[in-house]
């Protein structure tokens, strides 16, 4: 069975950094792309970006370039999610999704706290 | 940039009623890019519908999916108690785009 499961729950000060994690396990990992989801409190779901975790070949939301570095370690079976210069409306819950066209499975979401 | 503009913003229903949930995009769309998820309070999105009408894996037949070009449904035949949530439309081209969301309430 197909399961991401993601890193914990994070608190940051505005102008740091987070990385976040998410580990597939239950198939092949370059077989499907991974995206990134985040959902402030409240608000509907905003896509950030992707990666081919075949290539390494990443994607993302104009939004955010510049911000975001997603990543992946093939030998881990995990991809990082790393958003910088982090503002107090970067708090949110954060989802990777696995690409199917749809996105077929989701991690449990990490909720990433900025505050001062 | 795609937008997608869902309606009503919530829709108050009793069970075993029909539910119609519509969305909207700004710029005609392939329909084997238009998905539907269910959100339920602290949890993750479920994905319902894939290629505007396509059923996921293990979704019941209460649920289908509708539309083209620039509208696109989700109907509820027959609303049960485990189906109040809040219902998300995607659009998941290059770009990907979600919708604002409809919430569905027990009335």
């Amino acid at each position: 069975q197909v399961h991401l499961v993601q890193s914990g729950a994070e608190v940051k000060k505005p102008g740091a950094s987070v990385k976040v994690s998410c580990k597939a396990s239950g198939y092949t990992f370059t077989t499907y792309g991974i995206h990134w989801v985040r959902q402030a409190p409240g608000q509907s779901l905003e896509w950030m970006g992707w990666i081919n975790t075949g290539s390494g070949n990443t994607g993302s939301s104009q939004k955010f370039q510049g911000r975001v570095t997603i990543s992946r370690d093939t030998s881990a079976s995990t991809v990082y999610m790393e958003l910088s210069s982090l503002r107090s409306e970067d708090t949110a819950v954060y989802y990777c999704a696995r690409d199917a066209g749809a996105y077929d499975y989701w991690g449990q979401g990490t909720l990433v706290t900025v505050s001062s | 940039e795609i937008v997608l503009t869902q309606s009503p913003g919530t829709l108050s229903l009793s069970p075993g009623e029909r539910a119609t949930l519509s969305c909207r995009a700004s710029q005609s769309l392939s329909s084997t890019s238009l998905a539907w998820y269910q959100q339920k309070p602290g949890q993750a999105p479920r994905l319902l519908i894939y290629g505007a009408s396509s059923r996921a894996t293990g979704i019941p037949d209460r649920f289908s999916g509708s539309g083209s070009g620039t509208d696109f449904t989700l109907t509820i035949s027959r609303l049960e108690p485990e189906d109040f949530a809040v219902y998300y439309c995607q659009h998941y081209g290059t770009l990907r785009t979600f919708g604002q969301g409809t919430k569905v309430e027990i009335k």
